[in-house]
């Protein structure tokens, strides 16, 4: 059963940028996608794009194609989201997650921990 | 933009039954997932395509979706259960992202 590790947590200054990575321990992504979505205190879920780490390809929500940059590292099992230009509004809990199918109205079956980005002055 | 609306609390006494709704335009078009989050914790799939559980979730957790309502419904709610509970699904038509629900608090009496 794959796990997903996440990155710990980051404190930065408005403007910034930051980037988090997300590894697969116990297993490979494979041919599957990996997702990143994020959640602002007290707020609802908000999907953010996802890659396919063998490929590279990336897909992401119009909200944050201008400032956020998925890659991968296919050989480490590793993929990363970099957001950049980081405002107070970005303070939330960033996960990555696994897609069930390269489907893209697919569910997500895996979920790392989070990891905590919190912009402050 | 697709909206996705839960009710934002569910109460229920343990044994009874949880029935937590997700209203959007026309929503039995698409396959509808639920996720159960618990304070301090990363989300966990419950029920996917409407209405298929993943193993190693309980019977208790089954899902429906027709017109414009999805349901998730919890039977014999425990203790456990308490935690907030997410629908999505994809906007294919509009803004192509996944869209998430308002989320739904459960509360167990």
């Amino acid at each position: 059963q794959v796990h997903l590790v996440q990155s710990g947590t980051e404190v930065k200054k408005p403007g910034s940028s930051v980037k988090v990575s997300c590894k697969a321990s116990g297993g490979t992504f494979s041919k599957n996608f990996v997702s990143w979505v994020r959640q602002a205190p007290g707020q609802r879920l908000e999907w953010m794009g996802r890659i396919l780490p063998i490929s590279g390809t990336a897909k992401y929500s119009q909200k944050f194609q201008d400032r956020v940059i998925l890659t991968a590292d296919d050989f480490a099992s590793t993929v990363y989201m970099e957001v950049s230009s980081l405002r107070s509004e970005d303070t939330a809990v960033y996960y990555c997650a696994r897609d069930d199918d390269i489907a893209i109205d697919t569910y997500m079956d895996v979920w790392g921990k989070g990891t905590t980005v919190i912009v402050s002055s | 933009s697709y909206v996705l609306t839960q009710p934002p609390s569910v109460s229920v006494a343990p044994g009874q039954t949880a029935r937590i709704t997700c209203g959007g335009f026309n929503i039995g078009s698409k396959s509808v997932h639920w996720y159960q989050q618990r304070p301090g914790q990363a989300p966990v799939l419950v029920v996917y395509d409407d209405s298929d559980r993943p193993s190693g979730i309980p019977e208790r957790f089954s899902g429906s979706n027709s017109g414009d309502t999805a349901t998730l419904t919890i039977s014999r709610v425990e203790p456990g259960d308490e935690a907030d509970y997410y629908c999505q699904v994809w906007d294919g038509f509009s803004d192509h992202v996944r869209v998430f629900g308002t989320g739904t608090q459960v509360t167990v009496l």
